[in-house]
């Protein structure tokens, strides 16, 4: 079974920097079967980015995706004042099973 | 404009059943579509439980197969859920998603309802 381990636990930042998000893979994982989401307390998680680096339809060009193997980032160029919730990061494995990780929560400094 | 939306009980039995219907608009079973549920326990991450197509079958997640079930109803545009021996560990909020054809990934979510396990 693939585990997924989300760094940091939490990432403290200011509107206006830069933030890397990064998901490990305990086994390597195909670029096609990664994804992250971003959700706000109470709402559903939000799709931003699939394929690992393609982004969701209406996501903004901030955010985007890299990374291959075991090793993914999420990168947000400019933060903004919404952008500051929990990411999670989703792997796709066969036999088909949907996993998660543990989530970043991306705090305002 | 696809939408989902969650309906069923907010309160359950201990060692009873679950079952929660998740309507769909906007798309229909007979896309390549898979169709999800996802719960996510007061305060934690979310945990992915199974999914359903209309011609493919079903997948569970290993850790709550011999618990749980999923199904779509074509006729009624929906799809369900049923989880059986419930304990406290099953409380959270239950969201139903689709998995299109062009991710693997999980696109569109319901708002998620809230299910408590308690007598």
């Amino acid at each position: 079974e693939i585990v997924l381990t989300q760094s940091p636990g939490t990432l403290s930042l200011s509107p206006g920097e830069r933030a890397t998000l990064s998901c490990r893979a305990s086994q390597s994982v195909s670029s096609d079967f990664l994804a992250w989401y971003q959700q706000k307390p109470g709402q559903a998680p939000r799709l931003l980015i699939y394929g690992a680096s393609s982004r969701a339809t209406g996501i903004p060009a901030r955010f985007s995706g890299s990374g291959s193997g075991t090793d993914f980032t999420l990168t947000i160029s400019r933060l903004e004042p919404e952008d500051f919730a929990l990411y999670y990061c989703l792997q796709y494995d066969r036999p088909p099973k949907y996993t998660f990780g543990q989530g970043t929560k991306l705090e305002i400094k | 404009q696809v939408q989902l939306q969650e309906s069923g009980p907010g309160l359950v039995t201990p060692s009873g059943t679950l079952s929660l219907t998740c309507a769909v608009s906007g798309d229909s079973f007979s896309s390549d579509n898979w169709w999800s549920w996802v719960r996510q326990p007061p305060g934690k991450g979310l945990e992915w439980i199974g999914e359903s197509h209309h011609s493919e079958g079903s997948n569970y997640n290993p850790s709550l197969k011999s618990r749980v079930s999923v199904s779509i109803d074509k006729s009624k545009n929906q799809f369900s859920l049923q989880l059986s021996s419930l304990t406290a560990a099953d409380t959270a909020v239950y969201y139903c998603a689709r998995s299109p054809n062009f991710c693997y990934c999980l696109d569109v979510w319901g708002q998620g309802t809230t299910v408590t396990v308690s007598s």
